[in-house]
């Protein structure tokens, strides 16, 4: 079983939509936990981190469930430019290891 | 200025070659990493070195092996290469701390192996 699981996807949207995307995770040793952005041919880059008390970035919003080990990012009124591979990530303070999901793939359709 | 560079961008060799791959970093963070990212995009860590000292070293091949001369820089060296190693290998650093964790990455090596 892999350390961390998503639903690869395609989600296929329209613009303005709303999109949301899970994540589960196996070691529950996990400390960190966060989403990454990464766009085709290109590095993964921040999105946002998640806390425990879920966290609010504009349009995206991410939620954790510690006792279900679970992660959640939800995207409002989705942008042409939201089209991207979005990557859950959990870590590790005492060495700073970072174990990364396989990616959610997501487009936005005019 | 670029905050994580890596040289080259694009890499092809023939099977059985050594190359290297350099990563700079210029974001004073203490600790640095190798990911592979095969054809399917998952993206897995190999090795990661805090201020020149190994701390991770997952499942990899002993043809790969990483130098740090000093925090700022971490190669990776890999000898004898096979058709599998064809993949994008990506740099990255971070700080220590549990506010600090964000990696920041370089822009990938694609490397492809005939």
């Amino acid at each position: 079983r892999k350390e961390v699981e998503q639903d690869p996807g395609p989600f296929n949207v329209p613009e303005g939509a709303t999109v949301a995307f899970n994540c589960t995770y196996s070691n529950s040793a996990s400390q960190s936990f966060f989403w990454y952005r990464q766009d085709c041919r290109k590095e993964p880059k921040l999105l946002m981190s998640v806390y425990s008390s879920g966290n609010e970035d504009g349009r995206f919003t991410a939620q954790l469930n510690r006792a279900s080990q679970y992660i959640s990012l939800l995207i409002r009124d989705s942008k042409l430019s939201d089209s991207a591979t979005y990557l859950c990530v959990v870590g590790y303070y005492n060495n700073n290891d970072m174990r990364f999901g396989a990616g959610t793939r997501l487009t936005v359709k005019p | 200025d670029t905050a994580v560079s890596q040289t080259p961008k694009y890499l092809v060799t023939q099977m059985g070659n050594d190359k290297s791959i350099k990563c700079e970093q210029n974001l004073g963070h203490d600790t640095m990493y190798w990911y592979k990212q095969d054809s399917k995009k998952f993206l897995k860590i190999m090795f990661s070195y805090n201020n020149k000292e190994l701390i991770i070293n997952e499942t990899v091949p002993n043809r790969f092996s990483p130098k740090s001369p000093d925090k700022a820089h971490l190669n990776l060296h890999i000898n004898s290469l096979e058709l599998g190693d064809s993949a994008v290998y990506f740099c990255a650093s971070s700080q220590e701390g549990r506010e600090l964790m964000t990696q920041y990455f370089g822009p990938g090596t694609r490397l492809l192996v005939l």
